[in-house]
């Protein structure tokens, strides 16, 4: 069981290009989740999928979007990277959203830097 | 919406110190959950509190959720250098809400 993985693990890019951080679990969890974390701001919700086939913004969407492609896979685009997207971001997944006795599984995290 | 505040921000210690970190929340929560993140890693559950007044234990750490379950906090008691990471609580069913966390440096 290799959990939660996302790839790549680290990127550089330059304003107004785009890329597409991968994500996918292995524990057929139902919800998946996109945080980003920055220095002293605690994760900060980007989007998440309750469930196969559903998307929802969460706290901070405004630049990305989210394609969740199976059970497996959610996957989060930035079309137009800005350096405020400078950040390092986790995916995450659950069982069940609307449980109330889910842990989260985080996957190692995608340090980005946009220059 | 909802927030989830966490305070203090920075924390250092002398090893064998004890350690508490308060969570608070705008709302009152179902349940709330406690993170562990080391240096360069990402977050690991540590536990999830749901009845009001609840205390669990987990050898040195002591973890309570408030009776009116709008607050929490994590205790830790002799302080070890393996205790070095950032402390998260987060609240929520569907979405959870994380607080900004609390980061704890030991000095041996």
């Amino acid at each position: 069981n290799a959990g939660v993985t996302q790839t790549p693990k680290f990127q550089v890019l330059k304003t107004g290009q785009s890329m597409t951080l991968q994500c996918a679990q292995d524990m057929n969890h139902n919800s998946m989740y996109w945080y980003r974390q920055d220095p002293g701001m605690g994760l900060r919700l980007i989007y998440y999928s309750a469930s196969e086939g559903t998307t929802d913004k969460g706290e901070v969407p405004n630049g990305y979007n989210v394609s969740r492609l199976n059970k497996r896979e959610f996957s989060l685009r930035l079309e137009s990277a800005a350096p405020s997207q400078t950040s390092v971001y986790f995916c995450a997944s659950r069982e069940i959203a609307s449980s109330s006795y889910n842990e989260q599984f985080f996957g190692p995290g995608t340090r980005l830097t946009v220059l | 919406g909802q927030q989830v505040m966490q305070i203090p921000q920075y924390q250092h210690v002398q090893e064998g110190e004890d350690f508490t970190t308060y969570c608070n929340s705008s709302t009152t929560l179902s349940n709330i959950q406690w993170y562990k993140q080391r240096p360069g890693g990402h977050p690991v559950f540590l536990i999830q509190l749901v009845k009001s007044g609840e205390v669990k234990k987990q050898k040195r750490l002591t973890f309570q959720f408030g009776e009116a379950k709008k607050n929490s906090s994590l205790h830790i008691t002799a302080t070890q250098t393996t205790d070095v990471g950032t402390y998260f609580c987060a609240g929520g069913t569907g979405k959870l809400i994380f607080g900004q966390g609390t980061t704890l440096q030991v000095k041996p």
